[in-house]
């Protein structure tokens, strides 16, 4: 069981816009601006696109977008594309015992 | 460019152990945080442990605590996992992942080694 909570799958096709929420509680999403999203391909290793909540690392497109409220972030992606089409998890830092929680993942696949 | 390469996993008997390496490569390794992250086959991501710059601080999952050992050697660009009483559900590919900047904790983790493989089981 996944700290932080993610619907397990969204779809969209291409060209349409989806959102992706992550909720957590007020030790970790709430309370902390730390909220990160990671997307990956089958067989391969995360790739952070989305940092402290709305920050895109260099070379991320914009059409990736980070919010949060209380405490569910959310992940908006516009403009679908094939390449899209992957699994996307939240993480956030936690001041519990646990310094880092993720979610579950979210399996997004572009129709 | 950035490289983090891992190595060290294979099959192993509950109660074993093994050790973990990850090599990096075209950064100033001493000047980052570094963590562990792992995905059990089919399963999500799990933090397992991070450590700092300079080795200062050390965190640990409560899953793996006081099972599992986290080290760098800063002259060498390596880091390390040592496991230790290892059980069916450390299953996992082991990623190495890099803090997205340097001199602390960032709690996002910007580049990523390819994994290794640990499997336990009799």
């Amino acid at each position: 069981q996944s700290a932080l909570t993610q619907p397990a799958s969204v779809s969209g096709s291409p060209g349409q816009s989806i959102t992706i929420s992550c909720t957590g509680t007020s030790s970790d999403v709430g309370g902390y601006n730390n909220v990160s999203w990671y997307q990956q391909h089958p067989g391969k290793a995360p790739k952070l696109m989305i940092y402290d909540v709305t920050y895109r690392p260099s070379g991320i497109s914009n059409r990736f977008s980070g919010s949060k409220s209380g405490n569910t972030a959310s992940l908006s992606i516009s403009g679908l594309q094939a390449e899209d089409e992957a699994g996307y998890y939240c993480s956030s830092y936690s001041s519990s015992t646990t310094l880092v929680v993720f979610g579950g993942g979210t399996k997004l696949t572009v129709l | 460019e950035v490289q983090l390469v891992e190595s060290g996993g294979g099959l192993v008997k509950p109660g074993g152990s093994l050790r973990l390496s990850c090599a990096a490569s075209a950064f100033s390794f001493s000047s980052y945080t570094m963590n562990w992250v792992r995905q059990a086959p089919g399963k999500g991501l799990e933090w397992v442990s991070s450590i700092s710059s300079s080795s200062s601080y050390i965190h640990y999952a409560d899953s793996v605590k006081g099972r599992f050992t986290i080290s760098r050697d800063n002259a060498k660009n390596s880091l390390f996992l040592q496991m230790n009483s290892l059980r069916a559900e450390d299953t996992a590919v082991y990623y190495c992942a890099r803090d997205r900047d340097s001199s602390g904790f960032y709690f996002s983790f910007d580049y990523w080694g390819q994994g290794t493989l640990a499997t336990v089981s009799s």
